[in-house]
């Protein structure tokens, strides 16, 4: 399979507790994006890394959220202290540089989070 | 925050043409429409984008109004597997992410 992979796909933890998702882009997609989905609405964008770097985070990144992509490839979305308010599909997309500019995003199925 | 206006949910019948609006009112000379849809339990899918010309795939037909202040994503011959949820999305080429809204969520009924 040659699309966007997330890991794990479904994660319930208990309150205060770190959760850690990874997504293994599309080979040489140099794009990747976090988005988070609550139920009823739409995708939320979250951050994203051109390569290694990250060149933009919503105000919805708390400071409890941190993302990498140390090698420019798969990327690492971590949550610290959980809380109920985070259960939700958090989804990560990737793009080549022509399919950023053109609005053409890959996105994975995403890791769903319940937080008890 | 979203700058397009969709209706919450439509019907279509199956084999029929499904016609889905999106009002973008605010759009900018520069800004592309985008759609997208999102099958339950799925990531969203790219389906088609345009500026000011209507456009064609194999998924779908995109009709912008010449003012470009709406659009209209038509799906020729729907099928159950596309019930969904459709999004319209405005969006300025380049680096800035994709914002989406709430969508209209397409029931395709046999």
């Amino acid at each position: 399979d040659t699309g966007v992979s997330q890991d794990p796909r479904h994660k319930i933890t208990k309150r205060g507790q770190n959760v850690t998702f990874r997504c293994d882009p599309i080979s040489e997609h140099n794009r990747l994006y976090w988005y988070r989905q609550t139920l009823g609405q739409g995708p939320e964008f979250l951050t994203y890394f051109q390569n290694e770097a990250q060149l933009e985070k919503s105000r919805l990144l708390s400071d409890r959220f941190s993302a990498e992509r140390p090698k420019g490839s798969f990327s690492t979305l971590e949550i610290q202290r959980t809380e109920q308010g985070d259960s939700a599909m958090y989804l990560c997309a990737s793009s080549g540089l022509a399919g950023a500019n053109t609005g053409e995003l890959f996105f994975g199925e995403g890791s769903r989070l319940t937080v008890l | 925050d979203a700058k397009t206006t969709q209706p919450p949910s439509m019907d279509c019948a199956e084999g029929r043409a499904a016609n889905l609006p999106c009002n973008h009112s605010t759009i900018s000379g520069n800004e592309y429409v985008y759609w997208y849809r999102q099958i339950h339990s799925q990531g969203p899918q790219y389906i088609i984008h345009g500026l000011k010309n209507n456009e064609t795939n194999e998924m779908a037909s995109l009709i912008i109004t010449e003012d470009r202040k709406s659009s209209t994503l038509i799906l020729p011959h729907a099928t159950l597997r596309d019930t969904a949820v459709y999004y319209c999305i405005v969006r300025y080429p380049g680096n800035t992410p994709l914002v989406f809204g709430k969508g209209t969520r397409l029931s395709v009924i046999a």
